[in-house]
């Protein structure tokens, strides 16, 4: 039962344009919602949140867009640059309880 | 200031030998989580500790699967016997539970396992 879900694995963009990723959720009750970034060998690292009661976050090239009515959630990132290469993995937490990840997005920026 | 440290980082084994991971969490945290990243699954909690007393294991795969938390500062993940589909990266990721409320997590580098 994948709670979270992150329909596409893999998204490919031209440097300088914008990346969009997506995630989709089905449990109303979480209230707090993640992006984790994720290079090879590493840890994933924390990017962006953003609470149920706003719709909106922005932190420099990267913002997080909460629409609770569709249970979507999508992360943006602009102007994209090479080192954004990564996987990106959506998350969503229920009060003081667990965090349920996505599968995850490959992202490619192309040069 | 240290991170998440696990250990370690990358193990070979054979079917039905024990394997043990290990992790400490950053100081100060009180919320430890277990999850393994497959292909299919993405990241898939596995159990996860607050206080050093665990909340829910409904992720362990099977009964071969055993997580303990002894204290703050230490928790193992323990597979026996392993089995070939088991193979997968192990991560650790500890929090600070601040008043009922959840916190950003902080991984560790992750512990790759490959059963034969």
């Amino acid at each position: 039962d994948q709670q979270v879900k992150q329909n596409s694995p893999s998204l490919s963009v031209q440097e300088g344009r914008i990346s969009i990723l997506n995630c989709d959720y089905t449990n109303s009750m979480f209230d707090y919602f993640l992006w984790y970034k994720k290079y090879p060998a590493e840890g994933p690292t924390f990017l962006i949140s953003i609470s149920s009661i706003k719709d909106k976050n922005e932190d420099g090239r990267f913002t997080v867009f909460l629409n609770k009515s569709a249970k979507h959630l999508s992360l943006h990132i602009v102007p994209s640059q090479p080192g954004d290469s990564a996987v990106y993995f959506c998350a969503a937490i229920m009060g003081a309880q667990k965090l349920v990840f996505g599968q995850g997005t490959r992202l490619t920026i192309n040069p | 200031d240290a991170g998440v440290i696990q250990s370690p980082r990358h193990e070979v084994t054979e079917m039905g030998q024990e394997v043990t991971l290990r992790c400490k969490p950053i100081s100060g945290h009180n919320s430890l989580f277990w999850y393994r990243q497959t292909m299919m699954r993405g990241l898939e909690l596995l159990i996860y500790f607050n206080n050093n007393v665990p909340i829910d294991d409904s992720g362990m795969p099977e009964d071969r699967f055993s997580a303990k938390m002894p204290n703050a500062s230490f928790s193992t993940l323990k597979i026996q016997p392993s089995e070939p589909r088991d193979s997968a990266v192990y991560f650790c990721a500890s929090r600070r539970l601040l008043a009922g409320l959840g916190g950003e997590l902080f991984f560790g580098e992750g512990s790759r396992l490959t059963v034969l």
